[in-house]
């Protein structure tokens, strides 16, 4: 595609609910990453896939959050019984290189958890 | 845990002047980039300088990398208003985790 995409773009949820936040790279990037934004900080990394391969979840705060990115294109990050802490803008980028580079960011999830 | 700590945190300047800023880093790095973010919308990446190479050149930014002291920093010259926005470094370790720094707010007063 053109850019990076990311839907929904804005999601409200309840507490206690899944959630599940999809990023559509640009094709042919190697390289996806998931970071959580809180207002007036810079990108948390949270994982990042090599195609379909997951080197590192380090980032993932909890073992409620898990990604996956099964054909090595568009991935899910899913958030299981959502807490309030949650709340966050979520973003995905993608880069050409398999494991770094310039990365090209989508518009974010904004996740409010009530 | 955020590596980065870019200095300072905000900055305001007028227009045509230039903007200098500043980040630490804690661990030894394999490249250091440099992005801005509007509004909060998304980032856009600006340049990257690797671990071997001291400064970089891209338009109106010069980017200068100190590995001895674990510091890069940003300038931008001729600042305009479209110019304002959020800049934020980040660097690599190898272990291709990018860690985000806190990012400097920069406002160009017309």
């Amino acid at each position: 595609g053109a850019g990076v995409s990311q839907s929904p773009r804005y999601k409200v949820t309840k507490r206690g609910q899944d959630v599940t936040l999809r990023c559509d790279p640009i094709s042919s990037h190697a390289t996806l990453y998931w970071y959580q934004q809180a207002l007036g900080q810079g990108p948390e990394f949270l994982t990042y896939f090599n195609y379909e391969a997951q080197p590192d979840k380090s980032g993932l705060p909890s073992d409620r959050f898990s990604a996956e990115r099964p054909e090595g294109s568009i991935s899910t990050l899913t958030i299981q019984r959502t807490e309030q802490r949650d709340s966050a803008m979520y973003r995905c980028a993608s880069s050409r290189l398999a494991g770094g580079g310039e990365q090209f960011f989508g518009p974010g999830t904004r996740l409010t958890v009530l | 845990s955020q590596q980065g700590e870019e200095d300072p945190q905000a900055l305001s300047i007028q227009e045509g002047e230039n903007a200098t800023m500043n980040c630490s880093y804690k661990t030894s790095i394999n490249n250091l980039q440099w992005y801005r973010q509007n509004s909060g919308r998304g980032l856009v990446h600006l340049i990257l300088i690797r671990s071997n190479e001291r400064e970089k050149h891209s338009g109106r930014l010069r980017v200068t990398l100190d590995t001895s002291k674990k510091s890069s920093s940003l300038l931008i010259t001729a600042s305009r208003a479209a110019d304002t926005a959020s800049y934020f470094c980040a660097t690599d370790s190898g272990t291709y985790k990018y860690i985000f720094g806190t990012g400097t707010r920069l406002k160009v007063l017309a």
